[in-house]
């Protein structure tokens, strides 16, 4: 069965520093993979989406990498920062009309 | 940016009642919805996907008996929670998928259900 492991269950570490996380997919070949946001006693947040085909993708302070050989995608913040604390969540996702099922989420916490 | 309005955001009811969310689409339409629950410090659990116009389409071991979802516009979606049990207590939270730009779905707010 499709199984999504995100590398730990809780990330901590200091402010300025690039936080890294992990996603982890078996048993399909998703085309897209999507990073979202959560912060405690609320709905996600759409982060970034990247395609099969694109090695990595950017946005700001966040950047992107998804190896289909690996089955892997890393999730970068740079010169994070406290507003940064929050649980992170990756979806893989077979084609466009695919249902959105969510990884187990990583919470990160950045020290000042 | 894209809006998802889902009301109530919290409820507490008894034992053996039930209990209608809403989920709306404000600013665009909606062909496919997302029903999840959460458990604290847990990630999302995808309960059922419905589509308008169409019956929902239940993940494995989910009650579709217990959970209702009907999903009568291109702009709202609703959950019912029949039949209340303290196990039901959970945060639900609907998602909604934009016909024009499927690349991200839009979250509501969530609701925090609690059955006593």
């Amino acid at each position: 069965s499709q199984k999504i492991e995100q590398n730990s269950e809780a990330l901590n570490i200091q402010e300025g520093k690039t936080a890294t996380l992990t996603c982890n997919y078996t048993n399909y070949s998703p085309a897209y993979l999507q990073w979202y946001r959560q912060d405690p006693g609320r709905g996600p947040v759409f982060l970034l989406l990247i395609r099969e085909n694109e090695k990595e993708k950017r946005k700001e302070r966040l950047k992107v990498t998804f190896d289909t050989t690996l089955k892997q995608s890393l999730f970068h913040i740079t010169a994070s920062q406290p507003a940064d604390s929050a649980t992170y969540l990756c979806a893989p996702l077979k084609s466009s009309a695919s249902k959105i099922i969510f990884g187990s989420g990583t919470r990160l916490s950045i020290r000042p | 940016g894209a809006v998802v309005s889902q009301h109530p955001s919290r409820v507490i009811c008894k034992s053996g009642t039930s209990v209608k969310i809403e989920c709306r689409s404000l600013d665009f339409q909606a062909t496919t919805m997302f029903w999840y629950r959460q458990f604290p410090k847990q990630s999302l659990m995808l309960m059922a996907t419905s589509n308008e116009g169409s019956k929902a389409t239940y993940e494995q071991g989910v009650e579709k008996d217990k959970f209702l979802i009907n999903h009568a516009s291109l702009t709202l979606s609703t959950l019912t929670v029949t039949s209340a049990h303290p196990e039901d207590s959970s945060f639900y939270i609907c998602s909604a998928r934009d016909k024009g730009q499927w690349t991200e779905a839009f979250f509501g707010q969530g609701t925090r259900l609690t059955v006593v």
